[in-house]
């Protein structure tokens, strides 16, 4: 079975650029997730959707980052503008109801 | 403010011998705790949890306790191996937020051969 597709796995951009992170969660899983993680603060919630529907986006940086998710397989994550304190890596992931995450490989950004 | 923490960033044992990684934490509505397993280049995956009504769990080599007064769990790995190598992140969550699990920042565990 396929798990938690994510994409790209790295992407190196200068500051100021769009990035646009993907995510296609786990067939007939209704909940999706955005983690951040970096060295300091470990592995941070950014956004969980659940059917397809933002619920809880207090973990959101900051105006720069935003989150979408159009239909039950897939899944963006945008930081607009992009700053070198952004980089980390970015995990998505999916369950099903209250059941156990699964993660994608996560996609590593690094900002210039 | 760090709810979930674990303040050892990395644990060497010795292959064969108990490995013991420690987790804190400050919200007492926490009712669920899990370990998570991640290998470089790789997502994190689930490893063993415990509902806060136990004081221990086990699966195999891995036994996780639970201290509610103390806000402390632990992971215990006997014996340990080399592909227990990795790093473990503890994380909880809350009746009045079930999905939302707060991880620690990890402990990076190496087995030595």
């Amino acid at each position: 079975d396929a798990g938690v597709i994510q994409s790209p796995r790295h992407e190196v951009t200068e500051m100021g650029q769009e990035v646009t992170l993907r995510c296609k969660p786990i067939s007939g899983h209704n909940s999706l997730f955005w983690y951040r993680q970096t060295m300091m603060r470990g592995l941070e919630l950014l956004i969980y959707f659940n059917n397809n529907v933002p619920i809880d986006d207090s973990g959101m940086p900051e105006d720069r980052f935003s989150a979408k998710m159009p239909n039950a397989s897939f899944s963006t994550l945008k930081i607009q503008p992009s700053e070198p304190r952004d980089s980390a890596v970015y995990f998505c992931a999916s369950s099903q109801g209250a059941g156990e995450l699964f993660f994608g490989e996560g996609s590593r950004l690094t900002v210039l | 403010d760090q709810q979930v923490k674990q303040n050892s960033p990395s644990l060497s044992v010795q292959e064969g011998r108990i490995s013991i990684l420690n987790c804190d934490y400050t919200n007492s509505m926490f009712d669920y705790f899990l370990w998570y397993k991640k290998y470089p280049a790789e997502g994190p995956t689930f490893l063993i949890s415990i509902s806060s009504i136990k004081d221990k769990n086990e699966d195999g080599r891995f036994t996780v306790f639970l201290n509610k007064s103390a806000k402390h769990l632990s992971l215990h790995i006997v014996p340990s191996q080399p592909g227990d190598s990795a790093v473990y992140f503890c994380a909880a969550s809350g009746a009045d937020s079930s999905y939302k699990l707060i991880f620690g920042s990890g402990t990076r565990l190496l087995v030595r051969p």
